[in-house]
């Protein structure tokens, strides 16, 4: 099946300083990549959808200029953690569709292994 | 988006099926029922999807009401590798632009198999 790898898988950080995370998708194109925060004990929720080439849209809560987004490639989607502060610690988990000619019934999202982010 | 309600917990004896239930009353006509499950420290992964008819796979079967108000994802011999949550997600892929790859993630199922 498909593979999304996730780099660093884990990462400690100093308040203030900014964190890059990278997700790619190792034998497919995705043309949309998806990013998740999960807090412990809670479940994944939806931060931004990256389209490769255009800017991210980012759900009501999330703020984008915290959470930079870039889609540069169809197997690349990277998320800046800037000015990270301890209740940016979480665990970030990014996802990816593959692109297909045309709807096959397929209908699988691949997830990375995600990124533990914790902030001291 | 259409809900679903899942048990926040359940058990299972090593070997033997599991079978997770899921609601959905309010499931639109073009919506496909989907299960992912997580396990510990992981990213969540695929496990199946339909839209009327029972499903199968290797890792599980999926079973469908015939008003689709609700289903079942059934394990057939649990193991202590299928301990995890794991998610009934309704999708709707003809849904407009990307939005219609989203997955909005409930609670989940907190599935414990014991030895």
């Amino acid at each position: 099946g498909a593979v999304v790898s996730q780099h660093p898988s884990w990462v400690i950080c100093k308040s203030g300083t900014s964190v890059k995370i990278e997700c790619r998708s190792l034998d497919f194109q995705a043309t949309t990549m998806f990013w998740y925060r999960q807090f412990p004990k809670q479940s994944l929720m939806l931060m931004a959808t990256s389209n490769e080439g255009s800017k991210a849209t980012y759900e009501q809560g999330v703020e984008k200029d915290k959470f930079l987004i870039n889609h540069a490639s169809l197997t690349l989607s990277t998320l800046t953690v800037t000015s990270a502060h301890p209740e940016d610690s979480s665990f970030y988990i990014c996802s990816a569709s593959e692109q297909l000619a045309s709807w096959s019934g397929r209908d699988e999202q691949y997830f990375g292994p995600g990124t533990r982010l914790t902030v001291t | 988006d259409a809900k679903t309600t899942q048990p926040n917990s359940m058990e299972s004896n090593e070997e033997e099926p599991v079978h997770l239930p899921c609601n959905h009353s309010t499931i639109s006509g073009t919506d496909y029922i989907h299960w992912y499950r997580q396990l510990p420290s992981q990213g969540p992964e695929y496990v199946i999807h339909g839209l009327t008819s029972n499903v199968n796979n290797r890792m599980a079967s999926l079973a469908i009401a015939e008003d689709r108000k609700s289903s079942t994802l059934i394990l057939h011999r649990a193991t202590l590798r299928d301990a995890a949550v794991y998610y009934c997600i309704l999708r709707d892929p003809f849904g407009a632009g990307a939005g219609s790859y989203q997955l909005t993630f409930g609670k989940g199922t907190k599935l414990s198999v014991i030895p």
